[in-house]
Parts: structure tokens; sequence; C-alpha cells
């Protein structure tokens, strides 16, 4: 089945420094992935769309100096938290829709990230 | 924009008795309304959906109901078992699957 790999699982970070995490769509190609994040026991709340070949959608409220988006390719998406702060620490989860008509969105492992 | 509400959220059943699940949303524009279960520490994954022009579909022990009109949809998970617990979340999208809305979710225990 659809595959969307996430890494890393977990990081820990020092305040003020850069974290960057991938996801990957294995073995289908996506020109939209999804990125959300998730607050301990709370729902996913998405952060932006990002769109191959062009600049990522951020949703209201989300800051895109903080939050960098790249979709260089149709199977990678990165999302960069730049100065990285402790009220940044989450559960950020990466999806994808395999089958390109936008039903089923496959959701990528989770990156718990930790910022001291 | 669209508001998903969810309840309960938490839920406490016997092994073997049925639990179920509801949501409202605000937009009538929203057309696809997946499920989607947590397990501790695991990523979300897809266990139903269905769309607008659909009232009823039914997976094995899982079925999901909608009401277009009162705009609200259910989870029904009969004959339950203790692995079906995690949190459950449910969610709305209108052009066929993108901007999800998320519920808040609902905390299941089924209980040996």
């Amino acid at each position: 089945g659809a595959v969307v790999s996430q890494h890393p699982s977990w990081v820990i970070c020092k305040s003020g420094t850069s974290v960057k995490i991938e996801c990957r769509s294995l073995d289908f190609q996506a020109t939209t992935m999804f990125w959300y994040r998730q607050f301990p026991k709370q729902s996913l709340m998405l952060m932006a769309t990002s769109n191959e070949g062009s600049k990522a959608t951020y949703e209201q409220g989300v800051e895109k100096d903080k939050f960098l988006i790249n979709h260089a390719s149709l199977t990678l998406s990165t999302l960069t938290v730049t100065s990285a702060h402790p009220e940044d620490s989450s559960f950020y989860i990466c999806s994808a829709d395999p089958s390109g008509v936008y039903y089923g969105y496959t959701f990528g492992s989770g990156t718990r990230l930790t910022v001291v | 924009g669209e508001n998903v509400e969810q309840h309960p959220s938490t839920l406490s059943v016997q092994e073997g008795d049925s639990a179920v699940i509801k949501c409202t949303y605000s937009d009538s524009a929203s057309n696809y309304f997946p499920w989607y279960k947590q397990e501790l520490g695991k990523r979300p994954q897809l266990i139903i959906d269905i769309r607008s022009n659909v009232g009823e579909k039914k997976d094995q022990r899982i079925a999901v109901t909608l009401n277009k009109t009162a705009k609200h949809f259910s989870l029904h998970i009969t004959e339950t078992q203790p692995e079906d617990s995690a949190v459950y979340f449910c969610a709305a999208s209108k052009d066929y699957g993108q901007n999800f809305v998320f519920g808040p979710g609902t905390r299941l225990s089924v209980l040996p």
C-alpha cells in the first residue's frame, strides 16, 4: 500500500537552532503534501499545504518565516522549524494522497520535536 | 470556515459492546468525511470514509452514517475489541478531500 515516510521520528534541539523534517512518498508521486501539528491529547491542526514546484500555502496564524516548507520534488517535502523555541515543541505529521484524487490521505509516522 | 465538533471526548465500553462517536460540521459545502484511528504514538490511519452522495457505509465491524440535512455523521463500531482502543478523529472537507478540518478526537477505551 501507499507509504509516507517521515524522518526523523523524534528530535531534541536547543533553543535558537533549526530543525528539518522530511516527508517522503515512497511508492507514489505527490504533487501536494500537507503538514499538521498535533499537541498532546489534541487534534491535528493543518499548518500548511505543500505544493511541488511552488510556494506553500499557510494556514492563518502560521508563521511562514518560522516554518519553512520546501517541496522540491514529487516525492519529498521538508518542513524546517527555524530558530526553534520551547513552544514549538510538538508532534508534526505530514500527509499525502496516493490516489491523486484527494481521497484517503496517508499520514507519515510523525516527528516529535522537543526544544530545550 | 468549517468547524467540526466531536462527541464524546472520551468513551469507555465493555468488550463486545458497541461504540458510537458523533461529529457535526458547519459548512454545508463539505462533501467528504473520513474517520481516522490513532493509536498511542502512531500515525493516524484512515479506517472508513463517506462521501456526501451516500448515507451509510459499512466495513465489517465499522460503519459510518451521514445526515446531510442535519450536518452530522457518526462512526459505529460493533463487537468492540481491546485493540479498538485508540483516539478516533473525524474530519470534514470540501473540494473532494482538500483542506481537512479535524474534530477534537474521541479517546475510546475498550475494557476487557
